[in-house]
């Protein structure tokens, strides 16, 4: 069973930086590229990156760029995303989620990271 | 960047009726469009990839179509546990972008 587990909930300072895990099993790590989106309180949803753990290449949302980076380690197979200089216009869930290889689609979600930006 | 105009933003069902909802790219998507279903307090699961495919695992009663810039998702008879929020993704062109979503409950 494909399951990616997200690190917790966070409540963080303005200015401050937050990194989120995504931790994945039940498929290879590196055979798949990972997807992180932003979910704003009663929002829709926004495309912030990809990586694609393999070979470490990363593409971004012009709109997230300096924002969001985007990282993964193969030896424990998770994916992380750090957010810095964080306002309250960050606050919101966070998700990764698994490429469907050949169709740019997300095929796996894990269960949300909420990041709450407040002093 | 694509745009995608999902319509219409709500919806009400009556049980074992069948919905319709669709999404309208700003230019030719060539059917890279997925649907997804998100229930309150839970992450977005995938129905529908490249327009038609069914994934696995997502009743029947579900199925997508549509080609160019306008694409729709069918629910033929309404259940209950299909209330949630609709979403639609285009991936043919980063960045990738999704519909507004389409709130759906039973009437």
């Amino acid at each position: 069973e494909v399951k990616l587990q997200q690190s917790g909930d966070e409540l963080v300072r303005p200015g401050a930086s937050v990194k989120i895990s995504c931790k994945a099993s039940g498929y290879t790590f590196t055979n798949y590229a990972m997807y992180w989106v932003k979910q704003s309180p009663g929002q829709g949803l926004e495309w912030i990156g990809t990586i694609i753990p393999l070979i470490d290449t990363t593409s971004y949302n012009q709109k997230f760029k300096g924002k969001a980076t985007l990282t993964a380690d193969k030896s424990s197979n998770t994916a992380y995303m750090e957010l810095s200089r964080l306002t309250s216009e960050d606050s919101a869930v966070y998700y990764c989620a698994r490429d469907y290889p050949g169709y740019y689609v997300m095929d796996a979600w894990g269960q949300g990271a909420s990041v709450t930006v407040s002093s | 960047d694509i745009q995608m105009t999902q319509s219409p933003p709500s919806l009400s069902a009556s049980l074992g009726e069948t919905v319709s909802i669709e999404c309208r790219a700003s230019e030719d998507i060539y059917s890279n469009l997925a649907w997804y279903q998100q229930k309150s307090g839970k992450s977005p699961q995938l129905l529908i990839y490249y327009a038609s495919s069914l994934q696995d695992g997502v009743p029947s009663r579900f199925s997508g179509s549509g080609s160019g810039t306008q694409y729709s998702l069918k629910i033929s008879g309404m259940q209950p546990e299909d209330e949630g929020v609709y979403y639609c993704l285009q991936g043919s062109k980063y960045p990738l972008t999704f519909g507004s979503g389409t709130k759906l409950e039973i009437k």
